[in-house]
């Protein structure tokens, strides 16, 4: 039962472009939501994180967005720049443990 | 600071045999993980530790076993290994367990582990 699902496996953008991933939830018990990259050989790191509560937490180039009603949060990545090439992944927090989605592997071409 | 160390970086196993995936931070972190991350599949919790002395089940804990051996290290056992435990195994630790997402976990590079 996969409750964080991103079903694009793969994305691929312009450089200076805009980047959306999107990642849909089935448990509307989540308290957290939170964006991990990973680059090859390398474990995930933190991105960027947003409330239950809030429907926009913003970080730099880094904006997630949350719908609760229809249980999707997107992160939007302005301008997207080459050093963005990488596997994210959205993750939950649901008593006290990380739910994490497939990943979306992001590529930014030239 | 090193953050999350883990080794080996790469294993190949035949079927049956056993290791150990060694695990060590050196944040002076209190909780620690240990996933899984297969194709298709994002990561998955196998065990986890909240704080020295205590372990509990994840999501996917069959066929291994875990030991806190001190408050760095948390390490993960694989008795007799399957092909299906051919993965890439991320070991984990932050603050105390995730109660909100100041709680950030931070993570190992992974050990990619092959089993024949």
């Amino acid at each position: 039962d996969q409750q964080v699902k991103q079903n694009s496996p793969s994305l691929s953008v312009q450089e200076g472009r805009i980047s959306i991933l999107n990642c849909d939830y089935t448990n509307s018990m989540f308290d957290y939501f939170l964006w991990y990259k990973k680059y090859p050989a390398e474990g995930p790191t933190f991105l960027i994180s947003i409330s239950s509560i809030k429907d926009k937490n913003e970080d730099g180039r880094f904006t997630v967005f949350l719908n609760k009603s229809a249980k999707h949060l997107s992160l939007h990545i302005v301008p997207s720049q080459p050093g963005d090439s990488a596997v994210y992944f959205c993750a939950a927090i649901r008593a006290q443990k990380l739910v994490f989605g497939q990943g979306t592997r992001l590529t930014i071409n030239p | 600071n090193a953050g999350v160390t883990q080794t080996p970086k790469f294993q190949v196993l035949k079927t049956g045999q056993s290791m150990t995936l060694q695990c060590a931070q050196d944040m002076n972190h209190n909780s620690m993980y240990w996933y899984r991350q297969d194709p298709g599949m994002g990561l998955r919790l196998i065990y986890y530790s909240a704080s020295e002395g205590t372990t509990d089940k994840g999501e996917v804990p069959n066929g291994y076993n875990v030991s806190r051996l001190n408050k760095r290290e948390f390490s993960l056992r694989l008795e007799s290994a399957a092909p299906s435990q051919t993965s890439v195994y991320f070991c984990a630790s932050s603050e105390a367990l995730v109660s909100s997402d100041q709680e950030t976990q931070y993570f190992g590079p992974g050990t990619r582990l092959l089993v024949l």
